[in-house]
């Protein structure tokens, strides 16, 4: 089945200060790859997603690039701001099996003022 | 527009008690997936359903729990008996089977079972 690493699993940046975090999928088959943002309390929100037929998508200080013959793909935040802080999930999404999303562990970022 | 609504929000309950956790789906989405996470195991996928049909309950643990998705708009996610071990957030997502993969989640179901 798919499995999906991501790395790391915490991450302290200061404020203003750009955040990367990484992922690997192990199914060549896999072509979407969205990004979930988690506060406390809450549920995973979608923040931003890239489908393989493209190498990089942007929106305002998110980015995300994928690069499919390494089968890897990362979240970039510029300028983060203390709101940025939460847990960040990676997925990677296995067509044509059982339409699931596969997550990856999770980062926990912290923005420090 | 709603989101993914769940209810309840927290429950504790005792252990051997039946619990059940309801969804509903975003107004016109058709696959409705059932999710636990825990500190050790993350994110995992239980159930999701097409068109109100089961499609893939391989993620379901064991015999104690089961969903149902009796309408298009409405889903339980039930464990009985409960125990310990099923503490957890449970969380209810919904997307639209054309749009393929973007999935929504609702606010989960805080779930403690002592």
């Amino acid at each position: 089945g798919e499995n999906v690493e991501q790395h790391p699993s915490t991450l302290s940046v200061q404020e203003g200060d750009s955040a990367v975090i990484k992922c690997t999928y192990s199914d060549s088959a896999s072509n979407y790859f969205p990004w979930y943002k988690q506060e406390l309390g809450k549920g995973p929100q979608l923040i931003i997603d890239i489908r393989s037929n493209v190498g990089e998508k942007k929106d305002q200080r998110i980015a995300v690039t994928l690069n499919k013959t390494a089968k890897h793909f990362s979240l970039h935040i510029t300028e983060t701001q203390p709101e940025d802080s939460a847990v960040y999930f990676c997925a990677a999404f296995f067509s044509p099996k059982a339409r699931q999303l596969t997550f990856g562990s999770g980062t926990q970022l912290t923005v420090l003022p | 527009d709603a989101g993914v609504i769940q209810s309840p929000r927290h429950e504790v309950t005792e252990m051997g008690q039946e619990v059940t956790l309801r969804c509903k789906p975003i107004s016109g989405h058709n696959s409705l997936f059932w999710y636990r996470q825990t500190m050790m195991r993350g994110l995992e996928l239980l159930i999701y359903f097409n068109n109100n049909v089961p499609i893939d309950d391989s993620g379901m643990p064991e015999d104690r729990f089961s969903a149902k998705m009796p309408n298009a708009s409405f889903s339980t996610l039930k464990i009985q008996p409960s125990e310990p071990r099923d503490s957890a957030v449970y969380f209810c997502a919904s997307s639209y089977s054309r749009s393929v993969d973007t999935i929504y989640f609702g606010e989960g179901s805080w779930l403690t079972v002592v």
